[in-house]
């Protein structure tokens, strides 16, 4: 199985600011995904990242809110642009493991939007 | 798009007990998943099983790809299996892992 990490693993930030959520992954992958875990819900995928081209981005969310880079096989970044507190939530990447058909997540980071 | 409804929502168990976690899908799914998220938050790869049964120590899954339905069963409880189980489920044909997330059931064993 993959192992993946995330930094930061919380943050506080205030109104308007905006922060970059990395993700590494110790092996390469094609495919790297973002969720979305808002407090006490369910994970909500907010977009795929394809190494070498644009991310695809689900319904409700756009790149110029959430721009993500992928500039190569291990390693992600997700930015959570001009937040307001309804962006406090856990974002979570995750790979598949196509071997094994399942997916991999990190561990978490914890936002917090004052 | 395809809607995951699990239960029950909440469930309380003394430890030892057995526990039946039920995952219903709207549509056709070519790929089956249950996660347990422990009390930090992070999420675990429990099963993949887009149809039949599997069997991991004190966990086993059932999924009914033709009545879209899907059973985690938890046996002889302990502690450590508090948290929220989720099923996540792709589409048939997305063609990769696009996974669309349960609603959860929270599980709580107390000692």
């Amino acid at each position: 199985s993959a192992v993946i990490s995330q930094k930061p693993s919380r943050d506080i930030c205030q109104r308007g600011t905006s922060l970059t959520i990395q993700c590494q992954v110790d092996s390469q992958v094609t495919m790297m995904f973002w969720y979305r875990q808002q407090p006490g819900q369910s994970l909500t995928l907010i977009a795929t990242a394809n190494q070498g081209s644009e991310a695809t981005y689900e319904s409700g969310f756009v790149i110029d809110k959430f721009p993500i880079s992928r500039p190569n096989l291990t390693f992600s970044t997700l930015t959570v642009s001009n937040m307001s507190p309804e962006d406090s939530s856990i974002y979570l990447c995750s790979v598949e493991d196509r071997r094994t058909d399942t997916q991999y997540f990190g561990p978490g980071t914890r936002l917090t939007v004052l | 798009g395809i809607q995951v409804e699990q239960s029950p929502p909440d469930l309380i168990l003394q430890e030892g007990a057995n526990s039946t976690l039920r995952c219903n899908f709207s549509d056709s799914v070519n790929n089956l998943q249950w996660f347990h998220q422990n009390p930090w938050g992070q999420l675990i790869n429990l099963f993949y099983i887009p149809s039949g049964t599997k069997q991991n120590g004190r966990l086993s899954a059932t999924t009914v790809a033709t009545e879209r339905y899907s059973l985690l069963y938890i046996s002889s409880s302990q502690t450590t299996d508090s948290g929220v189980y989720f099923c996540a489920v792709e589409r048939w044909g997305t063609g990769f892992q696009k996974l669309v997330f349960g609603t959860g059931t929270r599980l709580l064993v107390s000692p």
